[in-house]
């Protein structure tokens, strides 16, 4: 079963701190996985895009990591702003098998971010 | 680029009646869009995938005679949630995918049915 699980389910940071959010996948087979913020009342925006191939790939103070061998990624945010309170959604694609070539994400509950002064 | 509009972004409407969201790529043509729907605290949960000129293929569970989707173009879907009811009062969030399979997600609409 193609499975994303995120954790923890939320955390509270003080502002300028640092944070990391775990996501461990199960999807076959895998091509990529992806981190997404969706801050409240507003729709999912990209953060990264990891294929197989990459450890680590940054997006300004937001660097993901990806160990496809344990399917395990993180997304660690550094020096939080208030501006980082979201929830942060693991999604990782894979086929939908009743149709061919098709293919839907998997998408992880969510880690909600709460970034206080 | 890959912009995904939506409108309205919010609807509130009495029981009974229809509602329309339009989903829009404003730069792109996506070969695919997706419609999905959110409840406080969860997930995006798929409803349905649509290709242009095609019909929607809908999730299981899914009632396709309640969520009508129309795909017309490579840049516009839309979703008639037709009778609504207060249990169908959601957040519904569309995509359109590209041909690289990656997906850009629309900001969102609100629905409350009274």
């Amino acid at each position: 079963k193609n499975q994303v699980e995120q954790s923890p389910q939320s955390l509270i940071i003080l502002e300028g701190k640092n944070c990391t959010l775990q996501c461990n996948y199960t999807v076959s087979p895998f091509s990529n996985l992806r981190w997404y913020k969706q801050d409240t009342g507003r729709g999912p925006v990209s953060l990264t895009i990891m294929t197989f191939s990459e450890n680590t790939k940054s997006n300004g103070r937001y660097t993901a990591t990806l160990d496809a061998d344990t399917k395990q990624s993180s997304l660690h945010i550094t020096a939080s702003q208030l501006s980082d309170s979201a929830s942060y959604i693991c999604v990782v694609p894979h086929l939908a098998l009743s149709r061919s070539n098709d293919y839907k994400l998997s998408f992880g509950a969510g880690t909600t971010v709460t970034v206080r002064a | 680029g890959a912009v995904v509009s939506q409108h309205p972004s919010w609807v509130i409407c009495k029981s009974g009646t229809s509602v329309k969201i339009e989903c829009r790529s404003l730069d792109f043509q996506a070969t695919t869009m997706f419609w999905y729907r959110q409840f406080p605290k969860q997930s995006l949960m798929l409803m349905a995938t649509s290709n242009e000129g095609s019909k929607a293929t809908y999730e299981q569970g899914v009632e396709k005679d309640k969520f009508l989707i129309n795909h017309a173009s490579l840049t516009l879907s839309t979703l008639t949630v037709t009778s609504a009811h207060p249990e169908d009062s959601s957040f519904y969030i569309c995509s359109a995918g590209t041909y690289n399979n990656e997906q850009f997600f629309g900001p969102g609409t609100r629905l409350t049915v009274l």
